[in-house]
């Protein structure tokens, strides 16, 4: 079992619909959640992190995280062109470890 | 305020050569991290470092692979004798403590090993 699982997509939704990405982690001591975003030749770039059980929002970004489920998701709003890209899923495991665990990434193309 | 600096962004080395990454954090940032992508796949931790020393390296290959982040100057990656399997993007991150969970990345290098 992967430790960071993503679909790899491609997953494409009309522009100003809500494109909704998933991934599962596989050790339940992760404390950190956190997704990157990739645009082709590009370097991952933060769009949110999130530490605590439920939904935190930034624009219209919505990181949703189920520690019991070992699942968290992205939820993007009203989808731009611009938002197409592969959203990077990474977790991160407690204070001392400091590294990333990355899933492969989800591919997302937004329609016009 | 400049961001994580990687140089070369893009580096061709025939198989055997030596191949030099470096990596400059942001300012005020102590905290060191490479990470590799190979094509199609997802990034993989290589190897986390602070000031003159190596606190994880548990991504790194056996061989042929070193880093360092001196007193002085920016972290360094080195590939020796490279092989066509190492043809990747290497980026680096930081952070400016431990204790801050978020990376910032930089460019990264594209290395091609013909």
């Amino acid at each position: 079992q992967k430790e960071v699982e993503q679909n790899s997509g491609p997953l494409s939704v009309p522009e100003g619909a809500i494109a909704s990405l998933n991934c599962t982690y596989s050790d339940r001591v992760s404390q950190s959640f956190f997704w990157y975003r990739q645009y082709s030749g590009k370097s991952p770039e933060l769009i949110m992190s999130i530490y605590s059980n439920g939904d935190k929002e930034d624009g219209r970004f919505t990181a949703q995280l189920n520690k019991a489920s070992q699942y968290v998701s992205l939820l993007i709003r009203d989808s731009q062109p611009s938002d197409s890209a592969t959203y990077l899923c990474a977790v991160k495991l407690t204070f001392g470890n400091e590294k990333l665990t990355f899933g492969t990434g989800t591919r997302l193309t937004i329609i016009p | 305020n400049a961001g994580v600096m990687q140089n070369p962004r893009h580096l061709v080395r025939r198989r055997g050569q030596e191949a030099r990454l470096r990596c400059s954090p942001m300012k005020g940032h102590s905290h060191v991290y490479w990470y590799r992508q190979l094509p199609e796949e997802g990034l993989k931790f290589m190897v986390y470092l602070q000031k003159e020393n190596i606190i994880d390296e548990s991504g790194m290959p056996k061989e042929r692979f070193s880093a360092e982040f001196p007193k002085e100057g920016p972290s360094i990656l080195r590939i020796q004798q490279v092989v066509r399997g190492d043809s990747a993007a290497y980026f680096c991150a930081s952070s400016p403590t431990m204790d801050t969970d978020t990376q910032y990345f930089g460019p990264g290098t594209r290395l091609t090993v013909l």
